[in-house]
């Protein structure tokens, strides 16, 4: 199957700082999307990018579509307590015609008050 | 909305009972997913459909078995547990190829 590499694996920050945390692939999607589980809850889409050097923005929130479509960004700024969680990329193979996604190991972020 | 429901939340079976995880939604997605997810491993698709009557194997589906009978039903079937299955597992829709998944909140389940 697909290999997606996100890093960091984990964050320790401080309130209000600025995260940024990405993936890489070792083919191109077409499709990078971008979920964060809570604990004890199931992933939770944040932002869907479609298409090569898209920028979106979600509130603090800010996703990129890599121009290669082999990587994606995704940055929060201002981080606040309720950021804590898992974030985990996913990727669309252009080959996959069934609709499956490829996830990430996810990124542990925690967030001291 | 109730989008994607999963019972059991926890269970605990002993090595060798079976089990049924279930797992509907009322979106009327044609595509649905079961995940298990292990600390650090992110998420390893177990097996998916693309629509009522059409199942196929994921990355992981040894020990595993399903069956898609409903647009809604996708029912996750472990015949006998090891203590390899303890694990969260997932379910997900979805409704086109490229579209997100809506995920159910899981069922965490240990085997002893």
């Amino acid at each position: 199957g697909q290999q997606l590499n996100q890093s960091p694996q984990s964050m320790f920050i401080q309130e209000g700082e600025d995260v940024s945390m990405n993936c890489t692939s070792s083919s191109i999607f077409n499709t990078w999307l971008w979920y964060k589980q809570d604990p004890g809850e199931g992933p939770v889409l944040l932002i869907a990018l479609y298409k090569a050097g898209e920028l979106t923005s979600n509130g603090r929130l800010t996703a990129q579509f890599g121009i290669t479509r082999k990587d994606s960004f995704l940055n929060i700024s201002a981080s606040i307590p309720s950021d804590v969680g898992i974030y985990f990329c996913a990727g669309l193979d252009r080959g996959s015609t069934l609709g499956r996604l490829y996830f990430g190991r996810g990124t542990q972020l925690t967030v001291w008050p | 909305n109730a989008g994607v429901t999963q019972t059991p939340k926890f269970r605990i079976l002993k090595i060798g009972q079976s089990m049924t995880l279930q797992c509907t939604q009322d979106m009327n997605h044609n595509y649905m997913y079961w995940y298990r997810q292990d600390p650090g491993m992110g998420l390893k698709l177990i097996y998916y459909s693309v629509g009522a009557g059409i199942t196929d194997k994921g990355e992981v589906p040894n020990g595993y078995n399903v069956s898609r009978s409903t647009t809604e039903d996708f029912p996750l079937r472990l015949e006998l547990a090891a203590p390899s299955q303890t694990s969260v597992y997932f379910c997900a829709s979805s409704q086109r190829q490229g579209d997100g998944y809506t995920f159910g909140s899981g069922t965490r389940l240990t085997v002893v």
